[in-house]
C-alpha cells in the first residue's frame, strides 16, 4: 500500500521556539490532508493542500505541499503550550495517515 | 462539532468473547473507516466504506468484519476476542455525496481491553 512516512517521530521544544514536521510519500499524492490529535483525543483536521507548490496559512501555521506533490511540511511558528499533541499527515486518497510527530512544549 | 457517535467508550471483556463496536453519523457521509490506535502510535486502516453495500478491507482486517446496511451506521465486529485487539478503536466519516469535501471526521473512540 501507499507509505506515507513522517519526521521526526518525536520533538520537545521550548516555548517560542518553532517546530516543523516534514511528510513524505513514496508515491504522488493527489492531494495531502493534515489532523491534529490533542493527547486522549482522536484526529482533527487541520487543512487539505491539492496543488503543487501550494502554502497555505493558519494564524501560526504554515502548510507547504511539494512541487513534485510527493512531500509536505508543516510548520509552527513560536510554539504555544496549546500546540501540544501529535500530527498526521494523510496522503492521496486519505486511506493512509503518516506515523505521525509528537509535540511536547516545555514551558 | 462533529456529529459521529460511537459505543461503548469504553469495554473490558474476556478472550474468545464475540463483540461488536457501533458507530453512527448523521452529516449523510457516503464514506466511513475505521482504525486502530495504540497510544501515541500511528492509526491504522481496519475496514472502510465507500457506501451502503460497500466495504472494503484495510492494512489490520484479518480479524474484524463490518457491514454497511445504512449510510449512517458502520459496526465492527471481532467475532473473537484476543488480548492482541486490546487497542483504542476510531471511527470516521467523510465525503458529501456529489462535493469533493473529502474531509474525515472522527469519533470520540473505543477503548478496548481484552483480558
Amino acid at each position: 500500500g501507499q507509505q506515507v512516512m513522517q519526521i521526526p517521530q518525536y520533538q520537545h521544544v521550548q516555548e517560542g521556539e518553532d517546530f516543523t514536521t516534514y511528510c513524505n510519500s513514496s508515491t504522488t499524492l493527489s492531494n495531502i490532508q493534515w489532523y491534529k490529535q490533542r493527547p486522549g483525543g482522536h484526529p482533527v483536521f487541520l487543512i487539505q493542500l491539492v496543488k503543487s507548490g501550494e502554502v497555505k496559512k493558519q494564524k501560526r501555521l504554515t502548510f507547504q505541499f511539494g512541487e513534485a506533490k510527493k512531500n509536505s511540511s508543516l510548520h509552527i511558528t513560536a510554539t504555544q503550550t496549546t500546540d501540544v499533541g501529535t500530527y498526521f499527515c494523510a496522503g492521496g486518497n486519505q486511506f493512509y495517515f503518516g506515523t505521525g510527530t509528537s509535540l511536547t512544549v516545555i514551558p | 462539532e462533529a456529529d459521529i457517535y460511537q459505543t461503548p467508550r469504553y469495554l473490558v471483556i474476556g478472550t474468545g468473547k464475540k463483540i461488536t463496536l457501533e458507530c453512527s453519523q448523521t452529516m449523510g457521509h457516503d464514506k466511513m473507516y475505521w482504525y486502530q490506535q495504540d497510544p501515541g502510535m500511528e492509526l491504522h486502516l481496519i475496514h472502510y466504506s465507500y457506501g451502503v453495500n460497500s466495504t472494503e478491507k484495510g492494512d489490520l482486517s484479518s480479524e474484524s468484519t463490518v457491514s454497511r446496511i445504512r449510510t449512517e451506521h458502520f459496526p465492527l465486529t471481532l467475532e473473537s476476542a484476543r488480548p492482541s485487539h486490546t487497542s483504542q478503536y476510531l471511527c470516521a466519516s467523510s465525503g458529501i455525496p456529489g462535493t469533493r469535501y473529502n474531509e474525515q471526521f472522527f469519533g470520540p473512540g473505543t477503548r478496548l481491553t481484552v483480558l
